[in-house]
């Protein structure tokens, strides 16, 4: 089945600081990617979705220039935590969809995750 | 969206079957019924979607009420790799939605333990 590669896996960064991750789609191409977190016991809550070539859309609540995102290509998508705090520790998810010859397909794709720890 | 509610918490002897069950009462007649499972420490994985009729895959079964208003996901054997919180989501057939729509909304599932 389709891959949703995510990196890097778990991060600890000091407060004030911008981590990027990246969210690629190894073996199709994506034109929209999902964005999610998730705090410990909590299910996943959507932060944005991201459009190859346009404009993220973010979810209320969700800071657009704190949570960067840039979909630059079919297969990558990238989130950037900018000036990171300890209340942006979370766990991070990136999800995809195949559209490539695979019509009607229902099926999303999700990333490993990142744990991102803000000291 | 119509909502799902699902029992927090079930437990589950090993090799034997699971049903875990999903009440769905305000389904419209365009929605598909998903359940995706997240392993600790992972993000979620596909585990099968039906719309009207019963599906079967080699991960699971899907039994779906003839009303539609309730699911149950039946693990027939289940193993220790099975131990995760199970999710129950309605989406919109593709015919009747916009890209956006490909979105998950995830309420907070049904932990499973399966105990050895």
């Amino acid at each position: 089945g389709a891959v949703v590669s995510q990196h890097p896996s778990r991060v600890i960064c000091k407060s004030g600081t911008s981590v990027k991750i990246e969210c690629r789609s190894l073996d199709f191409q994506a034109t929209t990617m999902f964005w999610y977190r998730q705090f410990p016991k909590q299910s996943l809550m959507l932060m944005a979705t991201s459009n190859e070539g346009s404009k993220a859309t973010y979810e209320q609540g969700v800071e657009k220039d704190k949570f960067l995102i840039n979909h630059a290509s079919l297969t990558l998508s990238t989130l950037t935590v900018t000036s990171a705090h300890p209340e942006d520790s979370s766990f991070y998810i990136c999800s995809a969809r195949d559209f490539g010859g695979h019509k009607g397909t229902e099926k999303l794709f999700f990333g490993s995750g990142t744990q991102l720890s803000v000291l | 969206d119509a909502k799902t509610t699902q029992p927090n918490s079930m437990e589950s002897n090993e090799e034997e079957p699971v049903h875990l069950p999903c009440n769905h009462s305000t389904i419209s007649g365009t929605d598909y019924i998903h359940w995706y499972r997240q392993l600790p420490s992972q993000g979620p994985e596909y585990v099968i979607h039906g719309l009207t009729s019963n599906v079967n895959n080699r991960m699971a079964s899907l039994a779906i009420a003839e009303d539609r208003k309730s699911s149950t996901l039946i693990l027939h054997r289940a193993t220790l790799r099975d131990a995760a919180v199970y999710y129950c989501i309605l989406r919109l057939s593709p015919a009747y939605s916009g890209a956006g729509s490909y979105q998950l909304t995830f309420g907070k599932g049904t932990k499973l333990s399966v105990i050895p």
